[in-house]
Order: C-alpha cells, then sequence, then structure tokens
C-alpha cells in the first residue's frame, strides 16, 4: 500500500531534550516535506527536500533540522526543543514534477513539549 | 505564489450540491489550481487540479473561468462525511520554490 508513515505518532517531552520524528514513503517521491499546523495559522511548510541531500527551508524552518540521506526518508529533528514548537506535524510527499500540488501526507505526529 | 482568498466557513444539508469558491487575482500564467481536503486530526487529502474550464474526477469538478482569477470547487450531493475543511493552492514548481500556501481553508460543516 502506497503510504507515507510517521513516528512517533504523540511525543511530549521536556524542553531542551533533543527529539527526532521520522518519516518514511514507500513511492519513490523525489520531493518531501515537513509542515506543522496550529490553530489558526493553518498549515506552515518547515522544510523541503527535492531530493536526496537537497534540502531547503520554508516559511517556518527556525528551531529545526531535517536530513535527506535517502530518498525514502526525512526526518524531522528538534535539537532543543522548546514550548512554541508544540504543534501538530505532517510530513508530506510527492513526484517532483507534481511539486506542491499533488502531495501524499503522513498521518501525523501531535508533539507536546512542556 | 499566488494569494487566495476563500470563504472562512459554509454550511450545507445532506444531499445538495456544495460550491467552494476560492479568489486567486494574482494567478501566474503556468499557476495551476489544487484542492486539499483535510478531516480532524489528518493530513490533507489531494481532491483536484486544474488550469483551465472544466475538471471533474470522482468525487468533485473544479470549474475555472476565461481569466482564471477565481476556482469554484463543486461537491455533488454531500453526506455527513463530507465535513471537513477544504484548501485552495494556486502555484507552480518553478525556480526550485516548492514553498505552498494553505491558508486557512473552508470549513464545511454538512448537517442532517
Amino acid at each position: 500500500e502506497a503510504q507515507v508513515t510517521q513516528n512517533p505518532r504523540y511525543l511530549i517531552t521536556v524542553t531542551g531534550k533533543k527529539l527526532t520524528v521520522t518519516c518514511s514513503q514507500n513511492m519513490n517521491h523525489e520531493y518531501m516535506s515537513w509542515y506543522r499546523q496550529d490553530p489558526g495559522l493553518g498549515l506552515r511548510q518547515i522544510y523541503y527536500s527535492m531530493n536526496v541531500e537537497v534540502t531547503d527551508k520554508g516559511d517556518v524552518p527556525e528551531g529545526y533540522k531535517v536530513s535527506r540521506k535517502e530518498k525514502r526518508n526525512f526526518p524531522l529533528i528538534l535539537e532543543s526543543p522548546s514550548p512554541n514548537q508544540t504543534s501538530l506535524y505532517f510530513c508530506a510527499s510527492s513526484f517532483r514534477e507534481s511539486g506542491v500540488h499533488e502531495q501524499y501526507f503522513g498521518p501525523g505526529t501531535r508533539l507536546t513539549v512542556t | 505564489l499566488a494569494k487566495t482568498t476563500q470563504p472562512i466557513s459554509m454550511d450545507s444539508y445532506e444531499g445538495q450540491e456544495v460550491n467552494i469558491t476560492c479568489s486567486h487575482n494574482n494567478i501566474a500564467t503556468n499557476d495551476y489550481i489544487t484542492w486539499y481536503q483535510q478531516f480532524p486530526s489528518q493530513g490533507p487529502r489531494f481532491i483536484i487540479q486544474g488550469y483551465k474550464t472544466k475538471v471533474t474526477n470522482e468525487v468533485a469538478s473544479l470549474f475555472i473561468p476565461a481569466d482564471r482569477k477565481s476556482s469554484t470547487l463543486s461537491l455533488p450531493r454531500v453526506s455527513l462525511s463530507d465535513t471537513a475543511v477544504y484548501y485552495c493552492l494556486v502555484g507552480r514548481a518553478s525556480g526550485g520554490s516548492y514553498i505552498p500556501t494553505f491558508g486557512r481553508g473552508t470549513s464545511l460543516i454538512v448537517h442532517p
């Protein structure tokens, strides 16, 4: 089954404790991205990747890191999480030529930073 | 990317046709129009995409007038399960820019 998976689905952590949210897709998509969704602000893109070893900032990259060592994986790293990073996070992927216009989204990761 | 404007919310009843209009006055020549659907606590799901005139698939139709400054997503005979937020996106992958603007979307509530 074609899908985007994220782990963990729920995470409660404390300020400053490094964490990684994994994202994996099995559709051989070149393009992958991370979004956060907050009430009243909609979906905002954090980082995206056009292909292996190619990443770039989205609208709200501060406080986040990503890597793209393999085509299928695109982990999101919070080196020192803060309470303002409490949010619902989505990973997405698509074929390069589709860009943002036919993305497949993961189930989401609800992160709480205390 | 072109800015889009949609109604914040809409209400409808089961069995009715729902039309959600998106305004995108500064759409560029090569821009496409894409609609996504999002249920609570789930990721958005691609519904339909078009460039001009009319596009229809198994779940929706997309009407785009000749000037392309707006588009209308049409959902035929909605059911309770169509209650969701609908997002209109306009843009293209040009110069390596793949940063979408989802905005707040339109919250559709379907009543029994």
